[in-house]
């Protein structure tokens, strides 16, 4: 079965330090991927998504994500985590659908992010 | 880009009670629309989806139902809610080669 699995439920880290979030997937064919960021109570914002050619994708906010076929993960990096960073992220794995759309999509459980400063 | 508008923010509801959740889209046409439920500990599970005016998927059999009576509406329904109905909610629509755009989402508790 297809599925996501982001193993840090939680995450510390001090300001201005990098940060990696982890993402590793399940699926039959090569997905698309995708990192969002939700604040709290509020929807999902799309950071970057990865459909195929270089496997680093940059997004916005200065995160980029590498994908790496052999160990079917999709890890979220930032050199420099700033405060506003604090949030929830969700890595998802998804295909075309209808129309070439990509919304149907299979979520992470999420990994809370918070910033010390 | 596409702007999804959910109303109402919050909602506390009572067991047995009826429920109507709107989602609007604005700055596309025809798009795919979806609802997501996003449960506590559960991370986002999509619930609905649909591909245009009365077409409607089901991903998950319960105690909920979706209409969209507009190109650009969706209404997430329930006739009587339950306990395990609380949630937040997120409506999202993608349209041509473009993914996901959420709206801010709708917590329900149902007490």
């Amino acid at each position: 079965a297809q599925s996501v699995t982001q193993p840090d439920i939680h995450i510390t880290v001090s300001e201005g330090a990098s940060l990696e979030l982890r993402c590793n997937y399940s699926y039959g064919a090569t997905p698309y991927l995708f990192w969002y960021v939700q604040s709290p109570g509020q929807g999902l914002q799309l950071l970057l998504k990865y459909f195929s050619g270089d496997t680093l994708v940059q997004g916005i906010k200065g995160f980029e994500a590498e994908f790496k076929r052999s160990q079917s993960s999709f890890n979220l990096r930032k050199p420099s985590v700033h405060w506003s960073d604090a949030a929830e992220y969700f890595c998802a794995v998804g295909e075309e659908d209808y129309g070439g759309s990509q919304g149907n999509l299979i979520f992470g459980k999420g990994t809370k992010l918070s910033v010390k400063p | 880009s596409q702007t999804i508008h959910q109303w109402p923010a919050t909602l506390v509801q009572p067991v047995g009670s009826p429920l109507s959740l709107e989602c609007t889209v604005e700055g596309t046409s025809n798009p795919n629309l979806y609802w997501y439920r996003q449960a506590a500990g559960r991370g986002l599970q999509l619930l609905f989806y649909s591909i245009g005016i009365d077409q409607i998927s089901s991903e998950v059999p319960q105690n909920l139902s979706a209409s969209r009576p507009q190109d650009r509406q969706f209404i997430l329904s329930s006739k009587k809610l339950l306990l395990s109905d609380s949630g937040f909610y997120l409506c999202a629509s993608a349209s041509g080669n473009t993914e996901a755009f959420f709206g801010q989402g709708t917590r329900l508790t149902v007490v």
